[in-house]
């Protein structure tokens, strides 16, 4: 166990559905991230929260819609997604916005499947 | 802006012998730099960081990587491989001078043979 919760482990959805992803930290850390990792792709750094305030959209699409309601908990509202969003999609945290010197802390992620 | 190459996706060994990893990194200012490991059906979890202390840095499970400004690299190494040791490992840049920006190389497959 890392520290950082991530549920569901696996997740299949049609493109019609609206489902959510769920983070959760208990390490104190102050910033939480959303990651997606596609096969045979660097990770892809979608979403910064600082102390629950957004501070970075990496030109993610509307059809991803995150949530920041404290420190300690993260969501990824998902709606009418489309196949290409298949992936692995992790959380992170960090214990300040200074992640040079920090470094992250993941989650084991949601393996999402769009059918 | 900074980048990160790692140049092998795929290296095998065979348990007991050496792990070399290699990164090649870019960068306009004092780069921090990490290693990440991540075993199948799980999160990413940090080997080691550089961030402008000593050159050689020691980590988790025996690894280690050695920061060479001269080369721009920061290869990591393990002296003597385990089966547990087959994961994948992501080579990580930030530059100092970018807004927190940590740029990840495309990983690198480590297979360890009995």
């Amino acid at each position: 166990e890392t520290g950082v919760t991530q549920t569901p482990r696996h997740l299949v959805m049609g493109m019609t559905n609206k489902k959510s992803l769920k983070c959760e930290q208990h390490l104190g850390h102050n910033a939480m991230y959303w990651y997606k990792q596609s096969a045979k792709k660097p990770l892809e750094l979608m979403f910064v929260y600082n102390f629950k305030e957004q501070t970075e959209n990496n030109s993610v699409p509307s059809r991803f819609s995150p949530e920041c309601p404290n420190s300690s908990h993260l969501f990824l509202h998902l709606h009418t997604l489309q196949p290409e969003d298949s992936a692995l999609y992790l959380c992170a945290s960090s214990q300040t916005i200074d992640r040079r010197t920090y470094g992250y802390t993941f989650g084991s992620g949601t393996r999402l499947t769009v059918v | 802006a900074q980048s990160v190459t790692q140049l092998d996706s795929h290296v095998s060994v065979s348990e007991g012998t050496p792990v070399l990893l290699r990164c090649n990194y870019s960068s306009s200012y004092s780069p921090s730099l990490f290693w990440y490991v991540q075993h199948p059906n799980k999160g990413l979890q940090l080997l080691l960081k550089y961030t402008s202390a000593a050159t050689l840095v020691k980590g988790i499970n025996g690894f280690e990587a050695e920061f060479k400004k001269s080369e721009t690299s920061f290869h990591l190494t393990k002296p003597s491989a385990h089966m547990s040791d087959a994961a994948e490992y992501f080579c990580v840049v930030s530059d100092h001078g970018n807004n927190n920006d940590m740029r990840f190389g495309a990983g690198t497959r480590l297979t360890v043979k009995p």
